[in-house]
């Protein structure tokens, strides 16, 4: 099965810095990779998404890239403000059912 | 109106019981799911149905008994709560087979004492 590794595990940044995180899967069948932010105490929730055929997709200070051949993503937050600190999940499918979910990156943003 | 509402957000329970949490989506999604989230912030895919039929049963205890009357509820019932099963559980829906991501519900934190 897909196997999604997410680095790193925990991050810490001051406001307006930018913020970066990295996940690999081993799946080459895989073609949708969501991010979930999830709040303290809160649900996770859906801030972005990409397929695999495109590369990259922005969504104000967030965005997101994919590399097929490397079968790597990552996460891009510029600006960065405290309201963003979290954990960020990523997440790897291949079409079917499953999402298969990284172990998890807990952001802190310094004021 | 909440998408996918769980209830009760909050279980305290002895060793022993046996609880049941309650999931409805109103978004129309054909596939429904279980989540536990460990004090590691681990997702653990637990089940999945899709029009009320099972289509994922990872390895968890048998003690743990999925139930979806329709495709608008997944209710999931655990016998003999063990000090283990203390964890948050999500319930979550997904339109079907490459329809985008999960909407989760707020979750249930289970604390078996």
């Amino acid at each position: 099965g897909e196997n999604v590794e997410q680095h790193p595990s925990t991050l810490s940044v001051q406001e307006g810095d930018s913020a970066v995180i990295k996940c690999t899967y081993s799946d080459s069948a895989s073609n949708y990779f969501p991010w979930y932010k999830q709040e303290l105490g809160k649900r996770p929730q859906l801030i972005i998404d990409i397929r695999s055929n495109v590369g990259e997709k922005k969504d104000q200070r967030i965005a997101v890239t994919l590399n097929k051949t490397a079968k790597h993503f990552s996460l891009h937050i510029t600006e960065t403000q405290p309201e963003d600190s979290a954990v960020y999940f990523c997440a790897a499918s291949n079409g079917g059912n499953q999402f298969y979910f990284g172990t998890g990156t807990s952001l802190t943003v310094i004021p | 109106d909440t998408a996918v509402s769980q209830t009760p957000k909050y279980l305290v329970t002895q060793m022993g019981n046996d609880k049941s949490i309650k999931c409805e989506q109103n978004l129309g999604h054909d596939t429904m799911y279980w989540y536990k989230q460990d004090s590691k912030k681990f997702l653990k895919i637990m089940f999945s149905y899709n029009n009320k039929e099972l289509i994922i049963n990872e390895t968890v205890p048998n003690r743990f008994s999925p139930k979806s009357p329709d495709k608008a509820h997944l209710n999931l019932h655990i016998n003999s709560l063990e000090l283990g099963d203390s964890a948050v559980y999500f319930c979550a829906s997904r339109q079907g087979w490459g329809a985008g991501g999960y909407t989760f519900g707020s979750g249930t934190r289970l604390t078996v004492v």
